[in-house]
């Protein structure tokens, strides 16, 4: 199994342009997030997933919309990049509730927004 | 809100000494707590983690105490090596509203080990 998988690893953006950070993973998990970090701040929750269909806001989810059509994906959608969204991103999946069991990161996405 | 603090922000060990990071949090229903290293640009992994019903757990060099009065849980590592250098973060679940069943993160702490 590949685990869970990004598309990009690394964008530089130009402030107001957009793009999406892909997402898949191959375990069949139905909980699905998108965290950013910030050096020293930990990691933030933005957007979550139950499953396909179904999405929700976390802790930071202004400036992102996100989308879950199937089981595998879960893309993250930034509108109108701002230098405060500078940030590495990580997409992470779980079998069960992830205040409940293990959450399995992506490798990341490195955004710099100029 | 919610929030998970999280003790020292960095670590400084020698080779074979034991470390001790602290994190104290405040939903009192919070019931999982995990710790999750991550190494220079990669991506962060469990490496433990200790359910409320429990008070302790070993894994080899590394161990997890709870305490659930005080709300606060402890990550402690000994006999450090070179390759434990990394930043350790914790988390505890938040069991509220539509947040219930997510993970809040400390910020973090970076550990070196120096030989």
């Amino acid at each position: 199994n590949a685990g869970v998988t990004q598309t990009p690893k690394f964008r530089i953006l130009k402030i107001g342009q957009s793009m999406t950070l892909q997402c898949t993973q191959d375990m069949n998990h139905n909980y699905m997030y998108w965290y950013r970090q910030d050096p020293g701040m930990g990691l933030k929750l933005i957007y979550y997933s139950v499953g396909a269909g179904i999405t929700d806001k976390g802790e930071v989810p202004n400036g992102y919309n996100v989308s879950r059509s199937t089981t595998e994906d879960f893309p993250l959608r930034l509108e109108l990049a701002a230098p405060s969204q500078t940030s590495v991103y990580f997409c992470a999946s779980s079998p069960a509730k992830g205040g409940t069991d293990t959450q399995y990161f992506g490798p990341g996405t490195r955004l710099t927004v100029l | 809100g919610e929030n998970v603090e999280q003790h020292p922000s960095t670590l400084s060990v020698q080779e074979g000494d034991s470390a001790v990071i602290k994190c104290t949090y405040s939903d009192s229903a919070s019931n999982y707590f995990p710790w999750y290293k991550q190494e220079l640009g990669k991506r962060p992994q469990l490496i433990i983690d200790i359910r409320s019903n429990v008070g302790e757990k070993k894994d080899q060099r590394i161990a997890v105490t709870l305490n659930k009065t005080a709300k606060h849980f402890s990550l402690h590592i000994t006999e450090t090596q070179p390759e434990d250098s990394a930043v350790y973060f914790c988390a505890a679940s938040l069991n509220y509203g539509g947040s219930q069943g997510n993970l809040i993160f400390g910020k973090g702490t970076k550990l070196s080990v120096k030989p």
